[in-house]
């Protein structure tokens, strides 16, 4: 199976702060990557698909970057509905394998 | 409007069974894959099974192979996991969800989830 490791496990941040978090893979696949977001007691929600595809609806101020084994969500500007779990997930292969999630909390 | 709606949780004794339901609406079921995603108590989210549009190709995680089996019933548009010999470590919270596009649900993300159903096990 492919690993995927988050980077930083939690991040404290000012609302208005430019956040990014980084998910690295064991192995290479192309962009078969999706970012979501949860808040607690919720679902998780896909905010990026294809590594860099805006899902529909979400701000653009949530952008992804990224190809390989090396990936990015970068938040441009912290709003206060932004402060949550995000999570990575690889779907170029079953399963799709989950990053274990970083916190952005409120500083 | 998609919606998933999970039901059968609840409290169940080690070893014993439960099986979970996610009926669906608003989208073409059987032209989706589904899969069946858990989230344990304060920990991150694990998949679990998915399961072809067509029924006739399931996948499962190492943690419930041989336990576990996913099914789905097209014309009711519902999904279910029928979960045997259950573990304490099976104690989550069990979301279904839709992969994004195609029936073999390959290179595919998830882009509708049901708001989750909680399964936990103790005596």
């Amino acid at each position: 199976d492919i690993q995927m490791t988050q980077s930083p496990s939690t991040l404290s941040a000012f609302v208005g702060d430019r956040v990014t978090i980084t998910c690295r893979a064991s192995q290479s696949f192309s962009t078969w990557l999706a970012w979501y977001q949860q808040k607690p007691g919720k679902a998780p929600k896909l905010l990026i698909y294809k590594a860099s595809s805006l899902e529909s609806g979400v701000p653009s101020r949530f952008s992804g970057s990224g190809s390989g084994t090396e990936f990015t969500l970068t938040i441009s500007s912290l709003q206060p509905d932004d402060f949550a779990t995000y999570y990575c997930q690889q779907y170029k292969s079953y399963p799709g394998t989950f990053g274990q999630g970083t916190k952005v909390e409120i500083k | 409007e998609v919606q998933l709606l999970e039901s059968g949780g609840g409290l169940v004794q080690p070893g014993g069974s439960l099986r979970l339901s996610c009926a669906a609406s608003g989208f073409t079921f059987s032209s989706y894959a589904m899969n069946w995603v858990r989230q344990a108590p304060g920990k991150g989210l694990e998949w679990v099974s998915g399961i072809y549009g067509s029924g006739n190709i399931t996948y499962y995680a190492d943690s419930v192979k041989g336990r576990f089996t996913i099914s789905r019933d097209n014309p009711k548009n519902t999904l279910s996991l029928q979960m045997n010999s259950l573990r304490a470590e099976d104690t989550a919270v069990y979301y279904c969800a839709k992969t994004s596009g195609g029936s073999s649900g390959w290179y595919s993300c998830f882009d509708y989830w049901g708001q989750g159903t909680l399964v936990a096990v103790s005596s």
